[in-house]
């Protein structure tokens, strides 16, 4: 237990769906973040979230759509997404992210298909 | 892209230590190597970071060359859970961990 959790950990939808992904940390920490990994792909960073404002936003495509309302909760919104955004979908916090010493702490993921 | 390069597989055998090594021979002054882990489908977990000294914690040793241009991360008694993908990173950026393709650990009997 990293004190990360994100529900749901399992989720198929169809392309014309609208769901969201939930994210909650019990750390104390005020940055998170939403990363994607795909089959065989690396860890790519997608959004990341410091004091509830979004100071970074890796062209990601605007069928994802993040939410902070708070610093312990982030959502990732999904609307007519595709088959290739079939993936692991995970999220992180840190203390406060502006420091090189800023350890990430990662939740389990939720595991998305697309049909 | 990720600075850093490991190589893509290793083995071990269990109760051994599992050095895995990584080249970073790009990174800055003021720049920490972190250790990372991710066991199949699950999160990344974090194990150990560090800048110029070696390091030590429950989970691991880091062991950094005084160049900074490459480190080892070592298991000292490896066992059939550490089998996972291990990833070595530099931070690069504000927030920014930048994850390359690890090296694939596996721990057999």
């Amino acid at each position: 237990e990293t004190g990360v959790t994100q529900t749901p950990r399992h989720l198929v939808m169809g392309m014309t769906n609208k769901k969201s992904l939930k994210c909650e940390q019990h750390l104390g920490h005020n940055a998170m973040y939403w990363y994607k990994q795909s089959a065989k792909k690396p860890l790519e960073l997608m959004f990341v979230y410091s004091l509830e404002e979004r100071v970074e936003n890796n062209s990601v495509p605007s069928r994802f759509s993040p939410e902070c309302p708070n610093s312990s909760h982030l959502f990732l919104h999904l609307h007519t997404l595709q088959p290739e955004d079939s993936a692991l979908y995970l999220c992180a916090s840190s203390q406060d992210g502006a420091s090189k010493v800023d350890t990430q702490y990662f939740g389990p993921g939720t595991r998305l298909t697309v049909l | 892209d990720a600075k850093t390069t490991q190589p893509p597989s290793m083995d071990c055998a269990e109760g051994r230590a599992a050095n895995l090594p990584c080249n970073h021979s790009t990174i800055s002054g003021n720049e920490y190597v972190y250790w990372y882990r991710q066991i199949h489908s699950q999160g990344p977990q974090y194990i150990i970071h560090g800048l110029k000294n070696n390091e030590t914690n429950e989970m691991a040793s880091l062991i950094i060359t005084e160049d900074r241009k490459s480190s080892t991360l070592i298991l000292p008694h490896a066992t059939l859970r550490d089998t996972a993908v291990y990833y070595c990173i530099d931070r690069t950026s504000y927030g920014k961990l930048t994850f390359g393709q690890g090296t694939i650990l596996t721990v057999h009997p």
